[in-house]
This record gives C-alpha cells, structure tokens and sequence, in this order.
C-alpha cells in the first residue's frame, strides 16, 4: 500500500511570499487532514476534509490560509500571504473514514521556512 | 481549546530500562487514545492505540488508560537505543472526529 504522499519536502520563501503545498492521500481514504507542527510542539490540526468537504477548519487562520480537496483525492494547502511564524512541518494525514477506530496515516511532511 | 499535556523530558533511561511516558488530558468526553512515535525529523507513526480503561499489552509496549484521573500512560519494556525519539500522545475530542497532540516527550535511551 502506498504512503501519503506530500510535495514539495522543503520550501524556503521570504515573508509575504505565498506557497502551496500538496498531498495525495492513501488510495481510498475519505478523510484527509492538515496539520501544522512547529518545532518543538505537537502537530496541531488546521483542516480536516471528509471526501470533499470541510468537516473542521476552527483553527486555520483563515485570512492567509486556504486549502481545498477537489474530487476529494489530493488537496493543496495555500498559505498567501506568509509569515516568519507560519515556518513549520505541514503533515498532510489521512484515513479511511472519521471516528476514532481510524488511524491516521501521516506522510513525510513538507518543511516550511519563511525568512 | 481542549488540551492534552505531556511532561517534554528528555527522559533518560539504561539500556533494558523500563521508561513510563504520561500523558494527561482536559476533554472528559473524550474516547479514544493513541501514542504516537517520531523519529527526528521524520512523521509520526502510530505504536499503540487504546480505548477503554486498563492496560493493552503489544510487544515491549503497555499502554494504561485511567478515563476517571483522565491519564495515559505508555510503558516500554526493554528499551533499546532505537527506542530514541518523541513520543506523542493524542487524544480524540467528544464527537471522535478530531485528534489533538500533546507537546511530545522526547526519550533518549543510553547503551
């Protein structure tokens, strides 16, 4: 079975910059999330699709974060625009269904730094 | 903002130690619990799951859940060097729809 996939791995942008990043979750899969994980901390969630709509997006910051999951396979994840404190691993997860007898499956992440 | 709190370390444990990782969590409603590892620089990956009050016995691993203190626990037996690495405690909210992480400990196990 493949992993989550997750492109790019690494993103260097300069504040105010805007960046995409991308996710192609375990075949089959309806639920996908992001999560963001700053050094040091736990990933902490920012959206979590069910196919492909918004079931949770309370804590992402919505004037410069958007993301959306069309056809409810891969989603991007846009940050417009950036700031020094958004530098971060962004963890695309996902799982066969929601509720809690689902794990989720991370991928590799893609590491955000903005300077 | 429900919270899940994790003592950061690092937790120093000898090679072949016992090392006790716990977790405490704010959401009263909450059922179900996972410990998560993660190497460096790597993602999380899932080690043990659990979902009613006890212990769940895998391998080295002993999770221990405690719904009425609202406590997790993760006991590793035999703790190898490889062991190394963060270890997450998560923790779904009332409606089982969405996993909160705590901070991480991070173990560090000597030979």
């Amino acid at each position: 079975e493949a992993g989550v996939a997750q492109s790019p791995r690494y993103k260097i942008i300069e504040k105010r910059q805007s960046v995409a990043f991308w996710c192609n979750p375990i075949s089959g899969h309806a639920t996908l999330y992001w999560y963001q994980q700053i050094l040091g901390q736990g990933p902490k969630l920012l959206i979590q699709f069910q196919n492909n709509g918004v079931v949770d997006d309370s804590q992402l910051p919505k004037d410069r974060f958007s993301a959306e999951r069309l056809k409810g396979v891969d989603s991007t994840l846009k940050i417009q625009p950036a700031k020094l404190e958004d530098s971060a691993v962004y963890l695309c997860a996902s799982s066969w269904a929601r509720g809690q007898n689902s794990p989720l499956h991370f991928g590799n992440g893609t590491r955000l730094t903005v300077t | 903002q429900k919270e899940v709190e994790q003592n950061s370390g690092p937790l120093s444990v000898p090679e072949g130690a016992i090392a006790s990782l716990n977790c405490t969590y704010s959401d009263r409603g909450s059922q179900s619990f996972f410990w998560y590892r993660q190497y460096s620089g790597k993602s999380p990956e899932l080690i043990m799951s659990i979902y009613s009050n006890g212990d769940k016995e895998d391998g080295r691993f002993t999770a221990q859940l405690n719904k009425a203190s609202q406590y997790v626990s993760l006991l590793i037996r035999d703790s190898q060097p490889s062991d190394s690495a963060t270890y997450l405690c998560a923790v779904t909210n009332q409606a089982g729809t969405a996993l909160i992480f705590g901070k991480g400990t991070t173990l560090s196990v000597s030979s």
